[in-house]
């Protein structure tokens, strides 16, 4: 799998967007960009996903670069319970055998601020 | 509520002890995944199981033993730990087939060795 980078952590005042950014510039073109997170001692969750276009959900939006080398992850309206640690994972179940595998780094922790 | 059950939510063990922590899915998926989390470090993968297949064993040692009787259930066997093997333990599972699935993840189990 791809290795990204991310910032260990960063502020978001409540209310206003959160732009979490990855870097994977080793990253295949079979590969798919997610996103997740963890909430203090939970499971963590999934949020999106994306291959070469920006994607939109209810949770979030996730913008992709052209090159496919880096991607942001937004909040639009962070609020105190998105206070969590937020990972950036490449992967594709054509690598990994036919499932999927996460393999999780250090991730970003963002703190909402009030 | 991911569809992703573990249990118990909490367990504390002795050195001696044998116990098993039990992960239970009914999404139809055929992929699941035993990974641990220390204090401090990223999430670790332990286990994948594929169709009841093991297909990765990621160097655990053999105090842990995995078996999986079906495609819904998942257990992690656990004899005579070491305090070093205190940590959440995470359960997920994911569909098998499919270019961009995601991982669905239970809650953990948080096990203390004493």
């Amino acid at each position: 799998d791809a290795k990204t980078t991310q910032p260990p952590s960063m502020d978001c005042a409540e209310g206003r967007a959160a732009n979490l950014p990855c870097n994977h510039s080793t990253i295949s073109g079979n590969e798919y960009v997610y996103w997740y997170r963890q909430i203090h001692s939970q499971g963590p969750q999934y949020i999106i996903h994306g291959l070469k276009n920006n994607e939109t959900n209810e949770m979030a939006s996730l913008i992709i670069t052209e090159d496919r080398k880096s991607s942001t992850l937004i909040l639009p309206h962070a609020t105190l319970r998105d206070t969590a640690v937020y990972y950036c994972i490449v992967t594709s179940p054509l690598i990994s055998g036919g499932y999927q595998k996460v393999t999780f780094g250090t991730g970003t922790k963002l703190q909402v601020i009030p | 509520e991911t569809g992703v059950t573990q249990t118990p939510r909490h367990l504390v063990m002795g050195m001696t002890n044998k116990k098993s922590l039990k992960c239970e899915q009914h999404l139809g998926h055929n992929a699941m995944y035993w990974y641990k989390q220390s204090a401090k470090k990223p999430l670790e993968l332990m286990f994948v199981y594929n169709f009841k297949e093991q297909t990765e064993n990621n160097s655990v040692p053999s105090r842990f033993s995995p078996e999986c009787p079906n495609s819904s259930h998942l257990f992690l066997h656990l004899h005579t730990l070491q305090p070093e093997d205190s940590a959440l333990y995470l359960c997920a599972s994911s569909q098998d087939q499919g270019f961009d699935t995601e991982a669905f993840f239970g809650q953990g189990t948080r096990l203390t060795v004493v």
